[in-house]
């Protein structure tokens, strides 16, 4: 069982907007600033969409965003595109372990 | 370009060893840690271990924890994972990834090293 929870699988049609929730606890998600989200195509590595919580690195879309309230982390995708089609995971820093956790990943069919 | 490349596909028996690698090109590999990811067949990612190559400071998830070792040489820019008696079960895709900022955001990542284990 992942420490992070994420919902197995999430859609929205060309245009709409999703969000991917991302729940753990007060020792990771809701205790720091350095949260991260992955999308993953199918056979591909994983590529870093957002970092602390809601920073984006140079390259990827302003379509993407990401928020935090309490042990709640949250990645939004608007104006979904057939290219998202993908799998999200979203992972944390933690003081309960010597390594980050990853959460379960989401599978997201744009319709 | 900055770039981490890993080996190629490996077949093996059970009971056998195996290291795969990862190149690190286009920055000061030194200073960056590495971490090492599993993910299973149809499964999410998975913490392995992670190593400072600067010292080879290296951490391991209690899961993975004597039954891999990871190793780097600065020298060549490159990390290492390796099993000394492989079993069917470590069957899996493996990445290696950079966490530039130690908190273990990865913003490089090998395209993976795919294992299989069979008899």
């Amino acid at each position: 069982q992942s420490a992070l929870t994420q919902p197995a699988s999430v859609s929205g049609s060309p245009g709409q907007s999703i969000t991917i929730s991302c729940t753990g606890t007060s020792s990771d998600v809701g205790g720091y600033k350095y949260v991260s989200w992955y999308q993953q195509h199918p056979g591909k590595a994983p590529k870093l969409m957002i970092y602390d919580v809601s920073n984006r690195p140079s390259g990827v879309s302003n379509r993407f965003s990401g928020s935090k309230s309490g042990n709640t982390a949250s990645l939004t995708i608007s104006g979904l595109q057939a290219e998202d089609e993908a799998d999200y995971y979203c992972s944390s820093y933690t003081s309960s372990s010597t390594l980050g956790v990853f959460g379960g990943g989401t599978k997201l069919t744009v319709l | 370009e900055v770039q981490l490349v890993q080996s190629g596909a490996e077949v093996k028996k059970p009971g056998e060893s195996l290291k795969i690698s990862c190149k690190g090109s286009g920055y000061r590999f030194t200073t960056s840690w590495i971490g090492w990811m599993r993910q299973m067949p149809g499964k999410g990612l998975e913490w392995m271990g992670i190593i400072y190559p600067g010292d080879s400071d290296t951490r391991y998830s209690p899961s993975f924890q004597g039954q891999v070792t990871i190793s780097a040489d600065k020298s060549i820019s490159t990390a290492y994972l390796q099993w000394s008696s492989l079993k069917a079960s470590d069957s899996a895709m493996y990445f290696c990834a950079r966490d530039s900022s130690g908190y273990y955001r990865l913003d490089l990542w090998g395209q993976g090293t795919l294992v299989t284990v069979s008899s």
